[in-house]
């Protein structure tokens, strides 16, 4: 079974700093990654996904993520911090689920706070 | 485009009440879809998933059950409703590729 470890349930960032939120997985067969970002009282909107492709994945809202193998890493970084960013955020990694399902395996999520 | 509409958006039961919660999906056919639910202070947990019209898989066994009577159309619904049942629900779906795309939500409170 995959697993998916955010570390870090709070993390808070000054306006305009460098926001970095860290996601480790465990993974038998090569993953496919995804961050999602939630706003207050609203669905998971997709912010960038790594399917094996480019190592650097590049999303929406300047956000991006680096995939590392050797670390076991998909750790979230925008070099500029927005007081829009201000959500929870959450790294999932996909497997492969019994007929042609596939099942996200989510992170506890990280909760992310903009200060002006 | 696809979108995915979920209602009621919020909804606030008694304890032993039944529930229907509808989730529907425009734009594509035959998708892949999901129920999850968000407790407070908690990740997402898988509930239900579907692959076709009235193939439910059960993740978790609960007094929950989800039905899909329709190719676009999954319902989630319960008997008598937990206080352990409250909670934000969302439905999402799936077509080619790896991607689940959510739908808005709906807000469940049991008191």
């Amino acid at each position: 079974a995959q697993s998916v470890t955010q570390l870090g349930s709070h993390v808070s960032v000054s306006e305009g700093a460098l926001v970095l939120l860290r996601c480790n997985y465990s993974s038998s067969v090569p993953p496919y990654l995804f961050w999602y970002v939630q706003y207050p009282n609203q669905g998971l909107q997709l912010l960038l996904k790594y399917t094996s492709a480019a190592t650097l994945v590049k999303g929406i809202n300047g956000f991006e993520a680096e995939f590392k193998k050797s670390e076991t890493s998909f750790h979230l970084t925008k070099p500029s911090a927005h007081m829009s960013d201000a959500a929870e955020y959450f790294c999932a990694v996909s497997d492969l689920m019994s007929g042609s399902a596939r099942q996200l395996t989510f992170g506890s999520g990280t909760q992310l706070t903009v200060l002006p | 485009s696809q979108t995915i509409h979920q209602w009621p958006a919020t909804l606030v039961q008694p304890v032993g009440s039944p529930l229907s919660l509808e989730c529907t999906v425009e734009g594509t056919s035959n998708p892949n879809l999901y129920w999850y639910r968000q407790a407070a202070g908690r990740g997402l947990q898988l509930l239900f998933y579907s692959v076709g019209i009235g193939q439910i898989s059960s993740e978790v066994p609960q007094n929950l059950s989800a039905s899909r009577p329709q190719d676009r159309q999954f319902i989630l619904s319960s008997k008598k409703l937990l206080l352990s049942d409250s909670g934000f629900y969302l439905c999402a779906w799936r077509l080619a590729g790896e991607t689940q795309y959510f739908g808005p939500g709906t807000r469940l409170l049991v008191l």
